[in-house]
């Protein structure tokens, strides 16, 4: 069946630091890749998505390219802030209607 | 659109009491889920409803657990009788066929605790 596996956290960085959370899967076909994020006490939003192999998808100043050789979307920014602190998922949707999510990965960013 | 709505928002209860739980999912979504996340065992999928009809409940952790979705714009997650094991946030997540890559949209969930 499809999975997903991102790295353990926590991540701890400094801000402007750089930031990589790396995420695998494994899937039929050709599945939609997506990241979440969740602020604390809040539910999980959208962050970006990428529909088809070698699309990047992009949202405040993150990255994620769909690459299907190595069945990964790692999840970049260049710079992290405070404000980008939260839990990360990585998910997977394929042939079947029901997603499949990592495990999250926890981001903490100092001043 | 006001997004997927839960309510309550928090929820303290004692054991052996009974929970509901409600979800509005987004206007026009034909899919509909419900989510248990806690620390140790992470996001969980309860049930999900395709068109009001449950699809899939082996997510559902006993009979104690039930939900329902009798029409398009509202769904119930209830708990009889509640037990502290059941303490955690519950999401409900809501998404549309073929739309936007069929992203989910979160709820801000329903924070349960379990006396």
């Amino acid at each position: 069946g499809d999975s997903v596996t991102q790295m353990e956290g926590p991540v701890t960085l400094s801000e402007e630091a750089f930031l990589t959370i790396n995420c695998t899967y494994t899937a039929t076909g050709y599945p939609s890749l997506f990241w979440y994020v969740q602020y604390p006490g809040e539910g999980l939003q959208l962050l970006l998505k990428a529909t088809k192999a070698d699309d990047k998808g992009s949202n405040k100043g993150f990255e994620a390219t769909y690459r299907k050789e190595t069945t990964s979307f790692h999840l970049e920014k260049g710079s992290v802030q405070v404000s980008d602190s939260a839990v990360y998922f990585c998910a997977l949707k394929g042939g079947s209607y029901i997603p499949t999510f990592g495990r999250g990965t926890s981001l903490i960013v100092h001043p | 659109d006001a997004g997927v709505i839960q309510s309550p928002r928090h929820e303290v209860t004692e054991m052996g009491q009974e929970v509901t739980l409600r979800c509005k999912p987004i206007s026009g979504h034909d899919y509909l889920f419900w989510y248990r996340q806690t620390m140790m065992r992470g996001l969980e999928l309860l049930i999900y409803f395709n068109n009001n009809v449950p699809i899939d409940d082996s997510g559902m952790p006993e009979d104690r657990f039930s939900a329902k979705m009798p029409n398009a714009s509202f769904s119930t997650l209830k708990i009889q009788p509640s037990e502290p094991r059941d303490s955690a946030v519950y999401f409900c997540a809501s998404s549309r066929t073929g739309g936007e890559g069929e992203t989910q949209y979160f709820g801000p969930g329903t924070r349960l605790l379990v006396l």
